[in-house]
């Protein structure tokens, strides 16, 4: 199993533009979760899903939009990149029937707005 | 609501030394409790978890952990610390029940930077 896996590992945007942070599992987990990691301030959880079709906001879901189309795959869109964004991004899933509800963390994403 | 406190920020410790990363929490209800580390560069891995039982739990590579609910505290242990340890920890909670969604949210401290010296 490849666990949970991010593309790209690294990024730079221009103010005002739009990516995609892709985040893809292969355990079957019903649920997955987008934090950001700034630096002193741990992690804030930014969307999550109980699965497929469904997703919730977190803590700091401004000026991001998920999606949900397939257990495996739970997206991250920023539509007009602001510098505020700027931060390491983290995909994690789990399934409370198994493990006792530990998250298994993707390597993350460093995405840098200029 | 839930909270986590790490009042540590960073940690300089010398190596074979022994270090304890400090972790309380506040809820009214019930938490699980974990510990995870993060090494430079890569993703938060789980080092050792509360769930129910012993109040002392161990992970596999020295670490050890205490619940203490009066004291509100999971505090991190090790007796002797190596070079590879320097990472950054992470204590989390999370409610015994689902949310109202059903999912399991987890609160996160804000991290301990342990720096292992030679």
């Amino acid at each position: 199993n490849a666990g949970v896996t991010q593309t790209p590992k690294f990024r730079i945007l221009k103010i005002g533009q739009s990516m995609t942070l892709q985040c893809t599992q292969d355990m079957n987990h019903n649920y997955m979760y987008w934090y950001r990691q700034d630096p002193g301030m741990g992690l804030k959880l930014i969307y999550y899903s109980v699965g497929a079709g469904i997703t919730d906001k977190g803590e700091v879901p401004n000026g991001y939009n998920v999606s949900r189309s397939t257990t495996e795959d739970f997206p991250l869109r920023l539509e007009l990149a602001a510098p505020s964004q700027t931060s390491v991004y983290f995909c994690a899933s789990s399934s409370p029937g198994t493990g006792g509800f530990e998250q298994f963390f993707g390597p993350g994403t460093r995405l840098t707005v200029l | 609501a839930q909270s986590v406190t790490q009042l540590d920020s960073q940690v300089p410790v010398f190596e074979e030394a022994p270090v304890e990363l400090r972790c309380n929490y506040s809820s009214s209800v019930s938490v699980y409790l974990f510990w995870y580390v993060q090494y430079p560069n890569q993703g938060l891995q789980l080092l050792l978890k509360y769930l129910s039982g012993s109040t002392l739990v161990e992970s596999i590579n020295g670490f050890e952990a205490e619940f203490n609910k009066s004291q509100t505290s999971f505090h991190l242990r090790k007796p002797s610390v190596h070079i590879s340890d320097t990472a950054e920890y992470f204590c989390a909670v999370t409610l015994l029940a689902p949310a109202t969604s059903g999912t399991y949210k987890y609160i996160f401290g804000t991290g301990t930077r342990l720096k292992v010296l030679a």
